[in-house]
């Protein structure tokens, strides 16, 4: 089964320092994972994905499947980097995502 | 501009009453999603649908359902509410095939069955 697990409900920050939000995933196949963000009275949105091997907001994001890992990096926190963010799983060529339980990041100035 | 949207925002209703939580998108996507997110839950998936006709159960499918009769809409059913299926309720789209593209959540219906 596809399961996808963030092991902080909460990480606290202050600004400048780095941040880095785990995910860890347990499956089978060969899968495809994403980092979505919801930020205060905004929607759910995609922040980054694996395949893209890009950097968004200065966040990045390494597949590891020897950890099965897909950790969210950023070196130097802002304060409008505080929200909701949620790690999420495909499988190959498919459309539904599954969605660990979410951190809640909060930088501090 | 091209939108999901979802209505209503805001409901209260009382256990055992039916309720439809509407969802229409405009941007002609094949694939349509249900999920309810929950605190130390995240989100989870009630059903979804990648086309007219089409309808699949997620993993938290149980005195839930949809139809899909046209391409822009995918609504919800709670057949007789429960005080456990209070939650914020999300719908999203995607366009099909190949990789698993960007979903676009709608702002989410605020439920409460008391």
């Amino acid at each position: 089964a596809q399961r996808v697990t963030q092991p902080e409900k909460l990480l606290s920050v202050f600004k400048g320092a780095p941040v880095e939000l785990k995910c860890n995933y347990s499956y089978s196949g060969s899968p495809e994972l994403f980092w979505y963000v919801q930020y205060s009275r905004q929607r759910l949105q995609l922040l980054l994905r694996h395949i893209s091997r890009e950097s968004i907001k200065g966040f990045t994001a390494d597949l590891n499947k020897g950890e099965t890992s897909f950790h969210l990096k950023k070196p130097f926190a802002q304060e409008e980097d505080s929200a909701m963010y949620y790690c999420a799983l495909s499988h190959t060529g498919f459309q539904k995502l599954v969605f660990g339980t979410g951190t809640r990041l909060l930088v501090s100035p | 501009d091209a939108e999901i949207t979802q209505s209503p925002r805001h409901k209260i209703t009382e256990t055992g009453r039916q309720v439809t939580l509407a969802c229409h998108q405009t941007w002609n996507h094949n694939n349509m999603f249900w999920y309810r997110q929950d605190l130390g839950h995240g989100l989870r998936l009630i059903h979804y649908s990648y086309g007219v006709q089409d309808t699949n159960k997620g993993e938290v499918s149980d005195g839930y359902s949809v139809s899909r009769s046209n391409t822009e809409d995918l609504p919800l059913t709670l057949e007789s509410a429960a005080s456990s299926q209070t939650s914020v309720y999300f719908c999203a789209s995607s366009e099909s095939k190949g990789a698993a593209g960007e979903l676009f959540f709608g702002e989410g219906s605020r439920l409460t069955v008391l």
